[in-house]
């Protein structure tokens, strides 16, 4: 799978609107885009997904560039059950026996939310 | 929906003895996925299972980690005998096999702590 490159850390204020973004410049026409975050002390969640389209759903919102070499993961209004580890993931498709792919996380952006 | 369990939370052995992880994916999820992070690195995946068949074992550290998932349920992960790296947190993770390409979403358990003392 193509690398991502994330920042290390970012803070936010309690109800202000948060964009994390990632770079995925070798990203390839099949790849998704895959966001996951890590509470402290929890396994991995997902938290959205997207291939070209920007998405919606009940956790945030994913905005994905035109040329897809680049995209930020939307949360509207940070909480600060919000602080957690956020990983992008470029998962490419299926592999020759029809399975799904591993997740291959990198570091992650660590999201501190400010009260 | 039950979600991910994996037993036990915490694990504390010494070098050389065995420890045997356990995991109960969702219901009716046929992948089922090891990761671990190993302190001050990123979750590293380790194997994958399609029902009970070994997808992909290419993560696997060495010949001292012995995974299994007999009838295709619940998964095992044997480490014999342990070294102080392997001291980490282990994930379980388990989706859906009919899924889109590049779709489908990993769920994953809380993570069973080990430390190799």
């Amino acid at each position: 799978d193509a690398k991502t490159t994330q920042p290390n850390s970012m803070e936010s204020n309690e109800e202000e609107p948060v964009h994390l973004p990632c770079n995925h410049s070798t990203i390839s026409g099949t790849d998704y885009i895959h966001w996951y975050r890590q509470l402290p002390s929890q396994g991995p969640e997902y938290v959205i997904h997207g291939l070209t389209s920007n998405v919606n759903n009940r956790m945030a919102s994913l905005a994905i560039a035109e040329d897809r070499k680049s995209s930020t993961l939307i949360l509207h209004r940070a909480t600060l059950r919000d602080a957690a580890v956020y990983y992008c993931i470029l998962r490419g498709p299926k592999i020759s026996s029809g399975s799904a792919r591993q997740l291959t996380f990198g570091s992650g952006t660590q999201l501190t939310v400010l009260p | 929906e039950a979600g991910v369990t994996q037993f036990p939370s915490h694990s504390v052995i010494e070098k050389g003895q065995t420890v045997t992880l356990r995991c109960d994916p969702i219901s009716g999820h046929d992948n089922l996925y090891w990761y671990r992070r190993v302190m001050g690195k990123e979750i590293k995946f380790l194997l994958h299972f399609v029902k009970e068949s070994k997808q992909d074992e290419s993560g696997m550290p060495n010949n001292r980690f012995l995974a299994e998932r007999t009838g295709g349920t619940y998964s095992t992960l044997k480490v014999q005998p342990a070294e102080l790296e392997d001291s980490g947190v282990y994930f379980c993770a388990s989706s859906r096999r009919r899924a889109s390409q590049g779709t489908d979403t990993q769920y994953f358990g809380p993570g069973t702590r080990l430390t190799v003392l």
